[in-house]
Parts: structure tokens; sequence; C-alpha cells
């Protein structure tokens, strides 16, 4: 079955503890992006990559990290979480960059206390 | 600064009637206009899509209404049914150069039985 997964998809954590959100999807996608999602806010795009070691910053990149060292993965790395990245979190993935069908994952739920 | 300006935010509709969400834009390079359906605990999920080469664009119940001249397009979901109740985004970028998606800050459908 194609799919993004995520993990993990509920997460509450404490101020300052580095952590990790894995995403992977098993479409040989070549584009793949982290969102959050906030309320009145909609789906803001934080990173994106290109592909393998190609990645570049959204919207809202302050705060994260990312990597792609493999096609399928594409993790994110917050360093030092604050309560204001307190978010829903989407991974997705899709053929290419412009007019093509974005894949979502189901989602990881964070707090940040 | 918002790419892509929706309305309303939340639409209470009964069963069997017409829902229709707007969104507006204004950058003229945008050329590819998806909208998604996110369903409670799920990602968002692509619902139908247009490109400016047409007006309409149908899909069993759903249609996007499309105005260039405007920057204005538009879903209608026609018998709106209780499992239409959703949270809907609409979106827009470039097939071509720099521009990733943007997406619109989302609309909550309920449709009442």
């Amino acid at each position: 079955e194609a799919q993004v997964t995520q993990n993990p998809r509920y997460l509450i954590t404490v101020t300052g503890k580095k952590l990790t959100v894995t995403c992977s999807q098993n479409m040989n996608h070549e584009y793949m992006s982290w969102y959050r999602q906030d309320p009145g806010l909609g789906l803001r795009q934080i990173y994106y990559s290109m592909n393998v070691e190609v990645t570049d910053k959204g919207d809202v990149p302050e705060g994260y990290k990312v990597s792609r060292k493999e096609k399928r993965n594409f993790p994110l790395i917050l360093e030092s979480p604050s309560p204001n990245q307190t978010s829903l979190y989407f991974c997705a993935s899709s053929l290419g960059r412009g007019g093509f069908e974005q894949y979502f994952g189901p989602g990881t739920r964070l707090t940040v206390t | 600064q918002q790419q892509v300006k929706q309305s309303p935010q939340s639409l209470i509709v009964q069963k069997g009637g017409i829902s229709i969400i707007n969104c507006a834009y204004e950058n003229t390079a945008f050329d590819y206009f998806p909208w998604y359906q996110q369903f409670p605990g799920k990602g968002p999920a692509l619902l139908i899509a247009i490109r400016p080469d047409v007006s309409e664009k149908k899909e069993g119940r759903f249609t996007i209404s499309f105005n260039k001249s405007a920057k204005q397009f538009s879903l209608h979901i026609m018998d709106s049914q209780p499992g239409d109740s959703a949270t809907y985004f609409c979106a827009a970028n470039a097939q071509t150069g720099a521009n990733n998606l943007f997406f619109g800050t989302g609309t909550r459908l309920t449709v009442i039985p």
C-alpha cells in the first residue's frame, strides 16, 4: 500500500529536550516536505527536500532541522523545542514540487511544556 | 502574509444543501489550484484540482469554479452529506519556478442530517 508514515503519532515533551519525528514514504517520491498545522493558520511549510541531500527552508523554518540521507526518509529534528512549537505536524511527499498531488502522513501531535 | 485567502472559517449546511467555500490569491504565477479534504485524526488528501485553462471542473458532487480575472476560485459541494463533514483547504502554486504549495487557512464544514 502506497503511504507516508510518521512516528510518533503523539508526543509530549519538555522545553529544551531534543526530539526527532520520523517520516518515511514507499512511493519513490523525490519531493518531501514538512508542514505544521495550527488553528486559524492552515498548513504552513517548514522545510522541503527536492531529492537526497537537497533540502531548503519553507515559510516557518526557525527552530527546526531536517536531513535527507535516503530517498524514502525525511526526519524532522527539534534541537531545543519550545512551547510555541506545540502543533500538529504533517509530512508529505509527491512526484515533484509544483502541480503534483501531495500525499500526507497521518500527523504527529506534539506538545511542548 | 497569507498567499491564499480562504473563507468562511466554518460552515454549517443541511443535508442535501450546497456547500460553497471561496478562495482568493494575488500571485499571478500560480497555475495549479488543488483542494484538500481532511477528516479528524487524518492527514489532508487531495479532493480535486484545477488548472487555469478551464473555468470549471466537476468530479461527482464536487465542482471547482475558477475565475482567472478575479483571481478567485471556489469549491461547491452539491447534495452535501454528513460524510462530507471535514476541514477543506484550498491551495495554490506554480508548476515551475521557486513556488511551493501555499495553503488557505481551512474551512470546517459540518453537514447536519
